[in-house]
């Protein structure tokens, strides 16, 4: 089992640019969530998901939006890049809510 | 809403040194999970604490929940420089909200 593949590992984009970050897991997993990571300020949730067909926000999703469309994927979109998206992304998956957590390896971005 | 507090942010010890980190709630917490972040690494599970008054140990990790189950603990003793990393303690009641973190630097 390859475990919560990410991608891309690192992505550089221009203030308004518009991209896709790729979760994907192959742990059979309801449970997907994705968090971003700034210095000081530890994790923080951004969407979340029970199953197929299911998402909902976490602390921080404003300028995000998500899909999850089968139980293997779960698409981090940002529509409209800004700078204060520049952070390490996390894509995680568990069998369960209550479960542990299972990361993807992260992706850097930076918005200039 | 939920939220964590974890102290210290940072902490420094000496090879051999034992370490603490503390994480805290304003509210009644259902259960807790602990994460160790190594440099430049992914979040990775460590515990998970459900009962009041809770403890466990992993190797030279101790782990403890309040009897309120508004706080909780993380010992590391005699540290080694193995240990370096952040650790975190998460929320679990509603969503996993994550502490700050305890960034633990180990010096040989």
């Amino acid at each position: 089992n390859a475990g919560v593949t990410q991608t891309p590992k690192f992505q550089v984009l221009k203030t308004g640019q518009s991209m896709t970050l790729q979760c994907a897991q192959d742990m059979n997993h309801e449970y997907m969530s994705w968090y971003r990571q700034d210095p000081g300020m530890g994790l923080r949730l951004i969407h979340y998901s029970v199953g197929a067909g299911i998402t909902d926000q976490g602390e921080v999703p404003n300028g995000y939006n998500v899909s999850r469309s089968t139980t293997e994927d779960f698409p981090l979109r940002l529509l409209s890049a800004a700078p204060s998206q520049t952070s390490v992304y996390f894509c995680a998956s568990s069998p369960l809510r209550e479960g542990k957590l299972f990361f993807g390896s992260g992706t850097q971005l930076s918005v200039l | 809403g939920q939220q964590v507090m974890q102290i210290p942010q940072y902490q420094h010890v000496q090879e051999g040194e034992d370490f603490t980190t503390y994480c805290n709630s304003s509210t009644t917490l259902s259960n807790i999970q602990w994460y160790k972040q190594r440099p430049g690494g992914h979040p990775v599970f460590l515990i998970q604490l459900v009962k009041s008054g809770e403890v466990k140990k992993q190797k030279r990790l101790t782990f403890q929940f309040g009897e309120a189950k508004k706080n909780s603990s993380l010992h590391i003793t005699a540290t080694q420089t193995t240990d370096v990393g952040t650790y975190f303690c998460a929320d679990n009641t509603d969503k996993l909200i994550f502490g700050t973190g305890t960034r633990l630097q180990v010096f040989p």
